[in-house]
């Protein structure tokens, strides 16, 4: 089975600020990767998908890259409405699984 | 519009069942892979099981397996998870949500809540 780990788990940043979240496989998964985006109360929602093709309506902020066992989310400029938490996904083969998330709060 | 409705969640004691529905809308039901995804409270998203555009092809995470049954039914854009043996680990928001293969999960429901306790 494949594994994601994700990091940091916790970030802290301010308006402005450029992020970048990491997403490690424990096996080159391609580039079957799915970011999305989590706020509280409310359905994960698809930020980029094939570790680097963004959702349309997705904000050009956020990109993606990586390709194998190392991705990354990166998201430029954070807006207020960034603070959420991150959610890496492979879809490579069953089981498909999801990293343990990265929470993002305003410092 | 285009959405994904769940329901069927509720309070089970350990050992009970639980028939999970998700009713489709707005969309080709049919030419879609389909997922059931749950989130415990305050921890992350585990995958739980898919099934094919067709129903033939069916996959279970481990926690799952031999106690969960994913079915759909195509003719009335409807997705569901028979949940058997229910544990108090298994007490979670189950959200359903659409594939697109290789891909992602583009298309999510609310969630409905499973709790399972004495």
């Amino acid at each position: 089975d494949i594994q994601l780990t994700q990091s940091p788990s916790f970030l802290s940043a301010s308006v402005g600020d450029s992020v970048t979240i990491t997403c490690r496989a424990s096996q080159a998964i391609n580039n079957y990767l799915a970011w999305y985006q989590q706020k509280p109360g409310k359905a994960p929602k698809l930020l980029i998908y094939r570790a680097s093709s963004l959702q349309s309506g997705v904000p050009s902020r956020f990109s993606g890259s990586g390709s194998g066992t190392e991705f990354t989310l990166t998201i430029s400029s954070l807006q207020p409405e960034d603070f959420a938490v991150y959610f890496c996904q492979h879809l490579h083969t069953y089981p498909l699984s999801f990293g343990g998330g990265t929470k993002m709060e305003i410092k | 519009e285009v959405q994904l409705v769940e329901s069927g969640g509720g309070l089970v004691t350990p050992g009970g069942s639980l028939r999970l529905s998700c009713a489709a809308s707005g969309f080709i039901f049919s030419g879609h892979t389909m997922n059931w995804v749950r989130q415990a409270p305050g921890k992350g998203l585990e995958w739980v099981s898919s099934i094919g555009a067709t129903g033939t092809d069916t996959f279970y995470a481990d926690s799952v397996k031999g106690r969960f049954a994913i079915s759909r039914d195509n003719a009335r854009n409807s997705l569901y998870l028979q949940m058997n043996s229910l544990r108090a680990e298994d007490t979670a928001l189950y959200y359903c949500s659409r594939d697109q293969p290789f891909s992602n999960f583009d298309l999510w429901g609310q969630g409905t809540l499973v709790t399972v306790s004495s």
